[in-house]
């Protein structure tokens, strides 16, 4: 069965502080992997990865995917409260049939 | 503006009572998906749809029924026979084929069976 597990599930920082959020999966025929943010409403898309080791960058957002371990990792520096929001990790099949969802991790940043 | 829209934004029924949300989207995608988010949890695929006129069942499907008459267009009706309907429903689209295209989602309707 093709699994996504996102963790911490939940996590409260302090504005200004990084944070590492972790995405691994066990599927067949892997295709790509996307991280989408949802803050109460419709998932935004972040970043797609498709290639083991390419960093991907937006602002203070980052990320990166390693097939051989089968995990990404998405980092943001310098956190601002209007970073809090669930950020959802998804992967893609080779068949084009549907995203697979992790769990997501609801992110906190306090003043 | 093209985009994916969804309505209403907020449903109330009482349970028994089908129900249907609609989902339309102006940016030619020809394949639509439907998913289920409850609280606490990631987004269960119910439905998709890769082309007009055909869709398949996906994690989540009993309960629910869908058609895909026209292109723009991927109602999902939501039937007395699912047990918990009470969830974020969620619509996207994407372009299909063999390039690599992320899922665009429309703003979601809210369902509340009391």
């Amino acid at each position: 069965e093709d699994k996504v597990v996102q963790s911490p599930l939940s996590l409260v920082v302090h504005e200004g502080d990084t944070v590492t959020l972790n995405c691994s999966y066990e599927v067949t025929n892997f295709r790509s992997l996307l991280w989408y943010k949802q803050e109460k409403k419709a998932p935004t898309f972040l970043f797609m990865l498709t290639s083991s080791g390419i960093e991907k960058k937006s602002g203070r957002l980052s990320s990166i995917l390693d097939k051989k371990e089968l995990f990404s990792i998405l980092n943001i520096t310098a956190t601002q409260t209007g970073d809090s929001a669930v950020y959802l990790c998804a992967v893609e099949l080779n068949s084009g049939y549907a995203l697979n969802f992790g769990k997501g991790t609801s992110l906190l940043v306090t003043p | 503006d093209g985009g994916i829209t969804q309505s209403p934004k907020y449903l109330f029924r009482k349970e028994g009572q089908n129900v249907t949300l609609s989902c339309e989207q102006n940016l030619n995608h020809d394949a639509m998906y439907w998913y289920r988010q409850d609280p606490g949890q990631g987004l269960r695929l119910i439905y998709y749809s890769q082309i007009v006129n055909d869709f398949q069942k996906g994690d989540i499907a009993e309960g629910y029924s869908v058609s895909r008459e026209k292109k723009e267009s991927f109602p999902l009706t939501v039937t007395s026979a699912q047990k918990n309907p009470t969830a974020f429903y969620l619509c996207a689209s994407t372009p299909g084929g063999s390039s690599y295209n992320e899922q665009f989602f429309g703003p979601g309707t809210r369902l509340t069976v009391l």
